[in-house]
């Protein structure tokens, strides 16, 4: 089955720029989402379609991709953005949704 | 505001069976697509499939094919996803999701998950 690849940890000090790779044969051919989860709540979505920045969202946050790879960045991380982020797209058909590992970040 | 309003939790044997809801409200029930979504204690999110809330079409993940059954109640604006077979590794949150869609040029696509239920811990213990 389709598997989505995702480090499992990313530390940066407060201010810096944190960056959370994604990696899947199909991306060429899907979009990727990210989502961000704190402990004991639901995910909410920080970026769509690869690049695009939802309402509400703050402008630190942003996505790019670069063939079977995608990345979340998050430039001048603050204390409150450390959570685990979870990279979301499908297979290349479209019809099997798939989850990355997720990433827990780490702001020292 | 859109809201999804899952059932309570649930403790289940081993080889059992457990059916949860998710309902609906603040939007239009037929438009959106509903999925499910697990999260095991202290791990990743796991996609497990997703039902048509007009029906009947429904897409499962392949590790949950033969176990899971989707089902939509127009009526009561509300899904149901039943898992069998139950084993210890079922312990989990099983969240639903709202997928946003989009239509244009007579086509409709599904995108991120803009609403989620607020999750329904199942624990299948013996």
């Amino acid at each position: 089955s389709y598997e989505l690849t995702q480090p499992p940890s990313v530390s940066v000090s407060p201010g810096q720029t944190a960056r959370i790779t994604c990696s899947g044969d199909d991306l060429p051919k899907q979009y990727a989402y990210w989502y961000q989860q704190k402990p004991g709540q639901a995910p909410i979505v920080v970026i769509s379609k690869d690049s695009e920045r939802p309402s509400g969202i703050p402008e630190r946050f942003s996505g790019s991709s670069s063939g079977t790879t995608v990345t979340l960045t998050i430039s001048g991380v603050q204390a409150e953005d450390e959570a685990d982020y979870y990279c979301q797209s499908a297979d290349s058909s479209g019809i099997s949704w798939v989850f990355g590992g997720g990433t827990k970040l780490t702001v020292l | 505001q859109v809201q999804l309003v899952q059932s309570g939790a649930e403790v289940k044997k081993p080889g059992a069976s457990v059916k949860i809801s998710c309902k609906a409200s603040g939007y239009s029930f037929s438009h959106y697509y509903l999925h499910w979504v697990r999260q095991a204690p202290g791990q990743g999110l796991e996609w497990v499939g997703v039902v048509n809330p007009i029906g009947p079409a429904t897409t499962y993940a392949q590790k949950f094919q033969g176990r899971v059954t989707m089902t939509s109640d127009t009526s009561r604006s509300t899904v149901y996803m039943e898992l069998t077979s139950l084993r210890s590794e079922d312990t989990a949150i099983y969240y639903c999701a709202r997928a946003w869609r989009d239509c244009s040029g007579g086509k409709c696509y599904q995108y991120h998950f803009d609403s989620w239920g607020q999750g329904t811990l199942v624990t299948v213990s013996s």
